[in-house]
């Protein structure tokens, strides 16, 4: 069974420019989820999608976006990047509420 | 809001040697995760605490939840060098599905 895959590994931007990450979930699974791991901030949950909803959101600005597809995929869209944005993101999926998450093996975004 | 606390925040403990890393929260909830961080890695799932009481074993990992305490807790057993990682708690909200994390035990074991 294929676990979630993320792309891409390494993604630079320049500040002010937007990025998109992707996600695909484990197959089965109809949520996923969006995490960000910051340098000195830990782990924070950025978003959760489920059957293609956005069921609830972190404290994030509205610059970061998602989407997820009939597919059960999802992709992250930064807008306007910031040098702070720099951080692993990651992705997780689950098959229902509480039956435990599996995380993906992260983009790293770096914003110069 | 859900807080959760982790410590030690930093633990270095000699091979053969026992500790407890604790992770207390701050609300309700019955469903606690215990993950391994290795180096810019990512999280791999250790335990899934899912009721009061539960209590898991992996090799030289144990963990257990206490609800009512709101404290779960890591317990090593005759640390080897391979046991050295980042390990996070997470606790899931019971609305909302989220994990929010602690901020991690960084783990080292010497030889």
């Amino acid at each position: 069974e294929a676990g979630v895959t993320q792309s891409p590994t390494h993604l630079i931007k320049t500040r002010g420019q937007q990025a998109t990450l992707r996600c695909s979930p484990i197959s089965g699974h109809t949520s996923v989820y969006w995490y960000q791991q910051a340098l000195g901030l830990g782990l924070q949950f950025l978003l959760w999608y489920d059957e293609g909803e956005e069921r609830n959101r972190g404290n994030f600005p509205p610059r970061f976006s998602g989407r997820q597809f009939p597919n059960y995929s999802s992709e992250l869209n930064v807008n306007a990047l910031e040098l702070e944005d720099s951080a692993l993101y990651l992705c997780a999926s689950s098959k229902r509420q509480g039956y435990g998450y599996t995380f993906g093996s992260g983009t790293r975004l770096t914003v110069v | 809001e859900l807080k959760v606390e982790q410590n030690p925040l930093f633990l270095s403990m000699q091979e053969g040697k026992n500790y407890t890393i604790y992770c207390n929260y701050s609300t309700t909830s019955d469903r606690l995760y215990w993950y391994r961080q290795d180096p810019g890695k990512s999280l791999e799932s250790l335990f899934v605490l899912l009721s009061n009481g539960a209590v898991k074993q992996e090799g030289r990992l144990m963990a257990s939840l206490d609800t009512k305490a709101r404290l779960s807790t890591l317990h090593i057993t005759a640390a080897v060098h391979d046991l050295s990682a980042t390990y996070f708690c997470a606790v899931e909200e019971t609305s909302g599905s989220r994990l929010t994390f602690g901020e991690g035990t960084q783990l080292t074991v010497n030889p």
